[in-house]
């Protein structure tokens, strides 16, 4: 079953402007990720934010996490072409990491114009 | 670190017949490896999970006997999709959890195209 959703669903950006995904939840968490999809790849771990987190950077990414919301946003900064992809988040449902599984978001499809 | 590699790439299989996927970890040790399957333009869905020595546990719905899992060793999980039929054509996808920063992330391999014709 889906757990989070992101919004919006696409998002379509000029080169350089900030790209804002959201994510929304339902259960409660122990760790937040986001991953990156080029079209027809796998998928590449962007960050990781642990539930009584509530930023991380990483690059040009920042993530924020609202557990009272069950929400997180992922912003790319600065944003290139290369950029362009489908964005996921996951979440693990159980107090301790190592063998639950991740539930996935439907995803952001993001293009960034050059 | 923290590669996870899945062979064949690609795969093109007629009706009926068996194809396997193989997952690797290349540079760990997984006890606990993930299959998902995910269509086109949609999220990925857990099909089951694949443990080290035991047996596999399936997501509901997904059936044990035509998605047949053996996790025979630390680092490699192998994924058959048996009599296959034109609706199991998909892109299929391993996973394994690292330890990094005191927290676990799951780390996926590039995925297998499977066409079934």
């Amino acid at each position: 079953s889906q757990q989070g959703e992101e919004d919006p669903q696409a998002l379509s950006i000029q080169e350089g402007e900030n790209a804002t995904m959201n994510c929304s939840y339902k259960t409660s968490i122990n760790n937040l990720q986001w991953y990156r999809q080029n079209s027809g790849r796998g998928l590449v771990h962007l960050i990781l934010i642990r539930s009584n987190e509530r930023e991380k950077h990483s690059g040009r990414l920042r993530v924020t996490l609202d557990t009272s919301k069950k929400s997180s946003s992922l912003l790319i900064t600065a944003s290139r072409a290369a950029d362009t992809a489908s964005y996921f988040c996951a979440t693990d449902a159980l107090p301790q990491g190592g063998s639950e599984k991740l539930v996935f978001g439907k995803g952001t499809k993001l293009t960034v114009n050059p | 670190g923290a590669v996870v590699s899945q062979h064949p790439s690609r795969v093109i299989c007629k009706s009926g017949t068996s194809v396997k996927i193989e997952c690797r970890s290349l540079d760990f040790q997984a006890t606990t490896m993930f299959w998902y399957r995910q269509f086109p333009k949609q999220s990925l869905m857990l099909m089951a999970t694949s443990n080290e020595g035991s047996k596999a546990t399936y997501e509901q719905g997904v059936e044990k006997d035509k998605f047949l899992i053996n996790h025979a060793s630390l680092t490699l999980s192998t994924l058959t999709v048996t009599s296959a039929h034109p609706e199991d054509s998909s892109f299929y996808i391993c996973s394994a959890w690292v330890w990094r920063e005191s927290a676990y992330e799951q780390y996926f391999g590039p995925g297998t195209r499977l066409t079934v014709t």
